[in-house]
């Protein structure tokens, strides 16, 4: 079975750029996470998709942040402009939310963007 | 809302050592879940180890277990015969059994094996 595939594993961009990062969740899995993992911290949410809808989204930046997940199963994480603080690990995760849910999260190997 | 604390920043061990990391959480719920997530360098975050709340026994997975202590609101890991490959970011996470299903991660702690 394929896990979370992100792309790409490495950005570097100048500030001011505009950035995307995609996500192929695993097959089935209806939720969708997008994290941001700052050097040395633990991830913390930016936002949640139950299919196509985003269910939390209360920590994504939306002045220069915007995500979506077009058909409920890829997604797209965009920064218009990064800013230098904007460097940092972007986790995609998902999960089954279902009535046998373990709550656990499969999470892809990240992409690392670097704003100079 | 619900936080995690992991209170080691760094944590080392000899080879084939046992070592315990520790973690704390805050939460006013009853029904939850706990987790520890291993992140290896420059590699994908992995599931460890699960807890449910209402389990009074620890889970054991291998070589890895945990003391959960709900009255203490404590979960630490306790690595058994610790083996290079064990060398990682270990994050500690929670999650409500009810309504919103994201994780809510402490800061980490890294181990390093000695050989």
């Amino acid at each position: 079975e394929a896990g979370v595939v992100q792309s790409p594993r490495y950005k570097i961009i100048e500030k001011k750029q505009p950035v995307a990062f995609w996500c192929n969740p695993i097959s089935g899995h209806n939720t969708l996470y997008w994290y941001r993992q700052n050097l040395g911290q633990g991830p913390e949410l930016l936002i949640r998709y139950e299919n196509e809808e985003a269910v939390d989204d209360s920590q994504l930046p939306k002045d220069r942040f915007s995500a979506e997940r077009l058909k409920g199963v890829d997604s797209t994480l965009k920064i218009q402009p990064a800013e230098l603080g904007d460097s940092a690990v972007y986790l995609c995760a998902s999960s089954f939310l279902g009535p046998a849910n373990t709550g656990e999260l499969f999470f892809g190997e990240g992409s690392r963007l670097t704003v100079l | 809302a619900q936080t995690v604390t992991q209170s080691q920043p760094e944590m080392s061990v000899q080879e084939a050592e046992t070592v315990t990391l520790s973690c704390t959480y805050d939460t006013s719920e009853s029904d939850y879940y706990l987790f520890w997530y291993k992140q290896p360098p420059s590699r994908q975050m992995i599931l460890v180890i699960r807890q449910e709340a209402y389990k009074q026994q620890n889970a054991t997975e291998n070589r890895f277990s945990v003391n959960f202590q709900k009255a203490a609101k404590s979960f630490s890991l306790k690595i058994s015969d610790s083996q290079l490959g064990d060398a990682a970011m270990y994050f500690c996470a929670y999650r409500s059994g009810q309504g919103a299903q994201k994780l809510v991660f402490g800061q980490g702690t890294r181990l390093t094996i000695n050989p």
